[in-house]
């Protein structure tokens, strides 16, 4: 089990522009979160995937983000036209697939600046 | 919705001593409050859970409790190391739904020699 990884780690941007991040869960995890940290608070919750269905957005998700999660397995988000404001840490975590287990397993983050 | 309210915002201690760091919630539907710990540059890493049927919870050093009826939970860290110096969240959800956490604000604990 290695973990939740995320690619890449880091990605400057210049506002406008498209960017597009990836996240593996760990294996066998059916839930996957993605949120959004700005520096000096807490993570926010952005959008939840189970198997490869998205259930819930936040008004967070604006309509120049969006997520996928192709056959349940790796998810990415991708930000269009990207604006100052999005510079933040995007984090995905993982949760397995047994009820009532609700432990979220964090990746490193994608931290993103736009220029 | 939840509002998850986290104090103090820094905690500076000397080695060995004990931290508390405290955290109130709004909604009386959560159930699930797990603390995280991250370090700079990286992603949070879960350092200790616990569950409304449970008021209190200890692994080694770390301990949480519960107060589900003012709706405040906290964090004690007992024989505090530098390798405690961190940034700590609490979080809360609810079990059976969609379980997004919703994260405090954070607290940066400093421990010194």
């Amino acid at each position: 089990d290695t973990g939740v990884s995320q690619d890449p780690r880091h990605k400057i941007t210049k506002r406008g522009q498209n960017v597009t991040f990836r996240c593996d869960p760990i294996s066998e995890h059916n839930r996957l979160y993605w949120y959004r940290q700005t520096l000096g608070q807490g993570p926010e919750f952005l959008t939840y995937f189970q198997n490869e269905a998205q259930l819930e957005k936040s008004r967070l998700l604006s309509d120049r983000f969006s997520a996928e999660r192709p056959k349940g397995s790796f998810s990415t988000l991708e930000i269009q036209r990207t604006e100052q404001g999005d510079s933040a840490m995007y984090l995905c975590a993982s949760s397995p697939r047994a009820s009532g287990i609700e432990t979220q397993y964090f990746g490193p983050g994608t931290r993103l600046l736009v220029l | 919705g939840e509002n998850v309210e986290q104090h103090p915002s820094t905690l500076s201690v000397q080695e060995g001593d004990s931290a508390v760091i405290k955290c109130t919630y709004s909604d009386s539907a959560s159930n699930y409050f797990p603390w995280y710990k991250q370090e700079l540059g990286k992603g949070p890493q879960l350092i200790i859970d616990i569950r409304s049927n449970v008021g209190e919870k200890k692994d080694q050093r770390i301990a949480v409790t519960l107060n589900k009826t003012a709706k405040h939970f906290s964090l004690h860290i007992t024989e505090t190391q530098p390798e405690d110096s961190a940034v700590y969240f609490c979080a809360a959800s609810r079990i059976g739904t969609a379980s997004k956490l919703t994260f405090g604000t954070g607290t940066r604990l400093q421990v010194t020699l």
